[in-house]
């Protein structure tokens, strides 16, 4: 089975600080993702890789980069936490480079920022 | 970015009936549509995908596509209690050189016993 995990389920940070989200996949997926969900909006992707050292943005990739060395990790960083940036923070993976595909995701991060 | 529209619901109905879920799409370039689930303070998970017109079937769940219509449809036979959860809608879109999913915002659904 695909495990793609993520480094905390609920995180608290104060409005300012630099955040790093982690995400690690053990199933030599090409292709990585970060989401963020929140009630109403539904999921909104942020930025996508599909290649060690490659990023794209996705549709909202405003106050947010992204870092990928390696192949099986991807990491999504907020530069300076605001409030509105509280929400779900949702990771995948999928398989075949360039495709979109059969995406399968993490537990998620829980962020809040006071 | 195109869109994906779903209805919100909730969609209710009597354990055993038949659900019926729907989704259109705005992309006529759309090639692949995926079904996730979703359950309420867990993330997604893929269910069923469709790429050809017509139906496909995977136990008591049928994907629909009407390409013509831009139509993506999600029938669960039997329903039981545990497929109550949140049904999202995902269709490809191509950005440059490579692709993404956009989702759309899901429809809930509760199977009553």
């Amino acid at each position: 089975d695909v495990k793609v995990t993520q480094s905390s389920r609920y995180l608290v940070k104060r409005t300012g600080e630099k955040v790093f989200l982690e995400c690690v996949q053990d199933m030599d997926h090409e292709n990585m993702f970060w989401y963020r969900q929140d009630p109403g909006l539904g999921l909104r992707l942020i930025y996508f890789s599909y290649d060690v050292k490659m990023k794209e943005k996705g549709d909202i990739p405003e106050g947010y980069s992204v870092s990928r060395e390696k192949k099986e990790r991807f990491s999504l960083i907020l530069e300076s936490a605001s409030t509105n940036q509280t929400s779900m923070y949702l990771c995948a993976s999928s398989l075949d480079p360039g495709v979109a595909g059969e995406q399968y995701f993490g537990p998620g991060t829980r962020l809040t920022v006071t | 970015q195109k869109e994906v529209e779903q209805n919100s619901g909730p969609l209710s109905v009597p354990e055993g009936a038949i659900a019926s879920l729907n989704c259109t799409y705005s992309d006529r370039g759309s090639q692949s549509f995926f079904w996730y689930r979703q359950y309420s303070g867990k993330s997604p998970e893929l269910i069923m995908f469709i790429y050809s017109n017509g139906d496909k079937e995977d136990g008591r769940f049928t994907a629909q596509l009407n390409k013509a219509s831009q139509y993506v449809s999600l029938l669960i036979r039997d329903s039981q209690p545990s497929d109550s959860a949140t049904y999202l809608c995902a269709v490809n879109e191509a950005q440059g050189g490579s692709e993404k999913l956009v989702f759309g915002k899901g429809t809930k659904l509760t199977v009553n016993p």
